[in-house]
């Protein structure tokens, strides 16, 4: 079985630009979480999503936004890019029970 | 407020010695997760910690989980260099939410 994909796998973009990120979550999984990791840190959650409804949101500001669609994936946009927003943004579905799989990330650089 | 710490956030150690992580938090969730990052990469799901007095091995590793004191421990036996990685833990915000806090890591260097 495939696991949680992610596109794209790197991505540069410059200030004030506005990007979208996309994932896939393991066949039969509903729920779809997204972290940002910046460097040298622990992942930070942004948004979880279950059956198309936001079901949690992090402490991030509104220039972040995220949706699920009925086949369950996701896309998180980010608009007007600031340099602070260069980091590994991850993926994750759950099923009951289990913990976090994580997708491979993409890697976001903004100049 | 939330936090999860962890310590040590470096650890260098020569192989075949033993050594223990320790991860601390403050929420009340009875479920605890460790994951393993290489560099450049994703996180690996080690461990999934359901209830108190929770224990789990695979291989080398060892996980273990004490709910009143709110703390975990990974135990590393007889280490060799292919553990050389950044170990997180994480919990719930709230138990079963699957919105997880994520401790510092640990940079672990096993050195031959």
């Amino acid at each position: 079985d495939a696991g949680v994909t992610q596109s794209p796998t790197h991505l540069i973009k410059t200030r004030g630009q506005h990007v979208t990120l996309r994932c896939s979550p393991i066949s039969g999984h509903k729920s779809v979480s997204w972290y940002q990791q910046v460097l040298g840190q622990g992942p930070q959650f942004i948004f979880q999503y279950y059956e198309k409804e936001e079901r949690g949101r992090g402490n991030f500001p509104d220039r972040f936004s995220a949706r699920q669609f009925p086949n369950y994936s996701s896309e998180l946009n980010v608009n007007a890019l600031l340099l602070g927003d260069s980091a590994l943004y991850l993926c994750a579905s759950s099923s009951s029970g289990g913990a976090l799989l994580f997708g491979p990330g993409t890697r976001l650089t903004v100049l | 407020e939330l936090k999860v710490e962890q310590n040590p956030l470096f650890l260098s150690m020569q192989e075949g010695k033993n050594y223990t992580i320790y991860c601390n938090y403050s929420t009340t969730s009875d479920r605890l997760y460790w994951y393993r990052q290489d560099p450049g990469k994703s996180l690996e799901s080690l461990f999934v910690l359901l209830s108190n007095g929770a224990v789990k091995q695979e291989g080398r590793l060892m996980a273990s989980l004490d709910t009143k004191a709110r703390l975990s421990t990974l135990h590393i036996t007889a280490a060799v260099h292919d553990l050389s990685a950044t170990y997180f833990c994480a919990v719930d915000r709230a138990s079963g939410t699957y919105k997880y806090i994520f401790g510092t890591g640990t940079r672990l260097k096993v050195l031959a």
